[in-house]
């Protein structure tokens, strides 16, 4: 079963614009990712914010993280064309002595016209 | 370099036959897992490994079966292969449980599976 779930499905921008892509997911987590994918290619983890941060940076990255809404949002300021791909986030669930289970969303594709 | 590495990158193969889709990494992660990809479906576990000797079932784990012998390999097996299995495949590692040490899961380039 599915945690984390991205809107939106696709998102289409010019360059020089930001992108903003939202994850939601439905039970109490110990850490939210988010992935990149490149067509067809293997994931590239992106960032990693745990459940008692609500805002991390990395370069032109910005994850915010709201437990009380259960939700995250990913942000990429000034988009390149390079940064055409797929968008996953990834929820490290917290259910009872079960460890390792991470869950992936359906992800967001983004799509930057030069 | 660390990496993933996965055997084959691509495979077209027929109904019943035994196969067994490589896994290897060099950066001594204990956590290991397999995943599936599909249109519309996103990522879907099939089985992880906590450790050596040590695996569990994800969600996707019917018509699967792995082993974890050695701490760098982590392969595959689809005993009789059938065309619902036709996917895209992906192997991934990480320093703990679901990367929550830092640096996430890397994950190997995939492998392109066909049933026909």
């Amino acid at each position: 079963s599915q945690q984390g779930e991205e809107d939106p499905q696709a998102l289409s921008i010019q360059e020089g614009e930001n992108a903003t892509m939202n994850c939601s997911y439905k039970t109490s987590i110990n850490n939210l990712q988010w992935y990149r994918q490149n067509s067809g290619r293997g994931l590239v983890h992106l960032i990693l914010i745990r459940s008692n941060e609500r805002e991390k940076h990395s370069g032109r990255l910005r994850v915010t993280l709201d437990t009380s809404k259960k939700s995250s949002s990913l942000l990429i300021t000034a988009s390149r064309a390079a940064d055409t791909a797929s968008y996953f986030c990834a929820t490290d669930e917290i259910r009872g002595s079960t460890l390792g289970r991470l869950y992936f969303g359906r992800g967001t594709q983004l799509t930057v016209w030069p | 370099e660390a990496q993933v590495t996965q055997n084959p990158r691509y495979l077209i193969t027929v109904t019943g036959k035994k196969l067994t889709v490589t896994c290897s990494q060099n950066m001594n992660h204990e956590y290991m897992s397999w995943y599936r990809q599909d249109p519309g479906l996103g990522l879907r576990q099939i089985y992880y490994s906590m450790n050596v000797e040590v695996t569990d079932k994800g969600d996707v784990p019917e018509g699967y079966k792995v082993s974890r012998k050695e701490k760098r390999n982590f392969p595959l097996i689809l005993e009789s292969p059938s065309p619902n299995q036709t996917s895209l495949y992906f192997c991934a590692s990480s320093l703990s449980a679901s990367g929550s040490g830092g640096g996430g899961q890397y994950f190997g380039p995939g492998t392109r599976l066909t049933v026909t």
